[in-house]
């Protein structure tokens, strides 16, 4: 158990749908982190948060959103869902901003049918 | 543009049989190379983290390099247990984010 907590570990959603995908970071983690991993494009960053402010953005689209909440777990949004939204959705935690002690949860694998 | 690139896509050992891994990497400024060990359906675990050129870093039967250009995971007398995909990241200086910029991965197969 690396620390990171993801739910639901699955979901299958229909296309035109919205979902959100949450994430409890390490204890003690400001930073979360959010990456995308298709079978094709390897993992991708797509956004980073860091004690409540979003840090960076990476190529998330403009139909995904995410936020963080004053406990510091994560939220990732996912609406109007396409059939190429299916991937395996990773969550990350650090104790700063910069990245370093990177560690990963189990993820959510999404599946739009 | 930053980029990793990893050799090669797939490599099948027999047990016992060493090899290498090879990462490399064109960045603007390197602050630090991950390797992580990836097991299908589950979340990348960290190995290890390498910070300047020469520097070399171990745990078990795996061995991480550093050059300027280039990292290599040493991979000795493997187990089928070692079968999983491997992944190098790099965290680039500059900025205040903490992005990792992945490779694409090797899978490695160690058969008995």
């Amino acid at each position: 158990d690396s620390g990171v907590t993801q739910t639901p570990k699955h979901l299958i959603t229909a296309t035109g749908q919205r979902v959100t995908l949450r994430c409890s970071p390490r204890s003690g983690d400001l930073s979360v982190y959010w990456y995308q991993q298709s079978l094709d494009q390897g993992l991708q960053f797509l956004i980073q948060y860091y004690n409540g402010e979003e840090r960076a953005k990476g190529n998330i689209l403009e139909r995904f959103s995410a936020q963080q909440f004053p406990d510091l777990h994560s939220e990732l949004n996912l609406s109007s869902l396409e059939l190429g939204d299916s991937a395996l959705y990773f969550c990350a935690s650090s104790v700063g901003g910069s990245g370093d002690g990177y560690t990963f949860g189990s993820g959510t694998r999404l599946t739009v049918v | 543009e930053d980029q990793v690139t990893q050799s090669p896509e797939a490599l099948r050992l027999q047990e016992g049989e060493s090899s290498s891994l090879n990462c490399s990497y064109t960045v603007s400024g390197l602050r630090g190379l991950f390797w992580y060990r990836q097991d299908p359906g589950k979340g990348p675990e960290f190995l290890f983290t390498l910070y300047s050129a020469g520097e070399e870093k171990e745990k078990e039967r795996l061995k991480a390099t550093l050059t300027k250009k280039e990292s290599f995971l040493h991979i000795t007398a493997p187990k089928p247990e070692d079968s999983a995909t491997y992944l190098c990241a790099v965290l680039t200086i500059g900025g205040s984010q903490g992005n990792l910029i992945f490779g694409k991965g090797t899978k490695l197969s160690v058969k008995p």
